[in-house]
C-alpha cells in the first residue's frame, strides 16, 4: 500500500525559504522508473506542477519557478524534500506530493499541506 | 493561463452523460504525449481517474472514460451521479518552455 504525507510549516513570512518534506511508504525511490513530484493548488485555483525527482536523481522543475526550487531525495529515509526560496503571499497554497506512475500520471497523492505566506 | 484549456464548468442531471474537453497544442497533446485525468472532491486531494488517455485504474467505475484525438482529449461520464460532483483536471507533458508536466485549468462538474 502506497502512502505519502507532506510535512512542514503552515505559516512562513515573505522572503523566507519554505522547506517541505514528503515521507512515503509502500515503494522505493531506488526502483527504476519511480518518481515523486510536488504539485500545489492556491485556494480556489487550479493545480500547478512544481517539481519531480526520479529514482536515478534526475530532477525536473517548472520553468517559471526553477530559480526558486530545489528537490532532493533521501532514499534511506523514504523522503523527498522541496525547498522554495523567497516566498511571497502568492505562493499561499496547498502543497501536495505524489507518486508518479512509470508511464506518467500521479497515482498516489498525499493529503496536502496548506502553507500560508504572510507577515 | 493554463497550457491545457478546459471549460470552467459543465453540468448535467442525474443519469445523463457529460463530457469535459481538454484542448492543448502541438507541444503537448498533439505531440503524442499521454493525457491523464483527475477527480478532486471538495476538500480532498486529487484522485487519478484516467491514465494514458483511456485507461482506468482499478476501482474507477466504467462510467468514466477518456479519449484523445489530435490536440485534444475528452473525459466522458455516463450515468451521472450526485457523487460525481467535483473538479476535474487533465494533465499531460509539454515539450516547450512552458513546463514539463502541465495541468488544465480544471472543470467544475455540477450535478443538477
Amino acid at each position: 500500500q502506497i502512502t505519502l504525507k507532506e510535512s512542514g510549516p503552515t505559516l512562513v513570512k515573505p522572503t523566507q525559504t519554505l522547506t517541505l518534506t514528503c515521507t512515503f511508504s509502500g515503494f522505493s525511490l531506488s526502483t527504476s522508473g519511480v518518481g515523486v513530484g510536488w504539485i500545489r493548488q492556491p485556494p480556489g485555483k487550479a493545480l500547478e506542477w512544481l517539481a519531480l525527482i526520479y529514482w536515478d536523481d534526475d530532477k525536473r522543475y517548472s520553468p517559471s519557478l526553477k530559480s526558486r526550487l530545489t528537490i532532493t531525495k533521501d532514499t534511506s529515509k523514504n523522503q523527498v524534500v522541496l525547498t522554495m526560496t523567497n516566498m511571497d503571499p502568492v505562493d499561499t497554497a496547498t502543497y501536495y506530493c505524489a507518486h508518479q506512475r512509470t508511464l506518467g500520471g500521479f497515482d498516489y497523492w498525499g493529503q496536502g499541506t496548506l502553507v500560508t505566506v504572510s507577515s | 493561463q493554463s497550457v491545457l484549456t478546459q471549460p470552467p464548468s459543465v453540468s448535467g442531471a442525474p443519469g445523463q452523460r457529460v463530457t469535459i474537453s481538454c484542448t492543448g497544442s502541438s507541444s503537448n497533446i498533439g505531440a503524442g504525449y499521454d493525457v491523464h485525468w483527475y477527480q478532486q472532491l471538495p476538500g480532498t486531494a486529487p484522485k487519478l481517474l484516467i491514465y494514458g488517455n483511456s485507461n482506468r485504474p482499478s476501482g474507477v467505475p466504467d462510467r468514466f472514460s477518456g479519449s484523445k484525438s489530435g490536440t485534444s482529449a475528452s473525459l466522458a461520464i455516463t450515468g451521472l451521479q450526485a457523487e460525481d460532483e467535483a473538479d476535474y483536471y487533465c494533465q499531460s507533458y509539454d515539450s516547450s518552455l512552458s513546463g514539463n508536466w502541465v495541468f488544465g485549468g480544471g472543470t467544475k462538474l455540477t450535478v443538477l
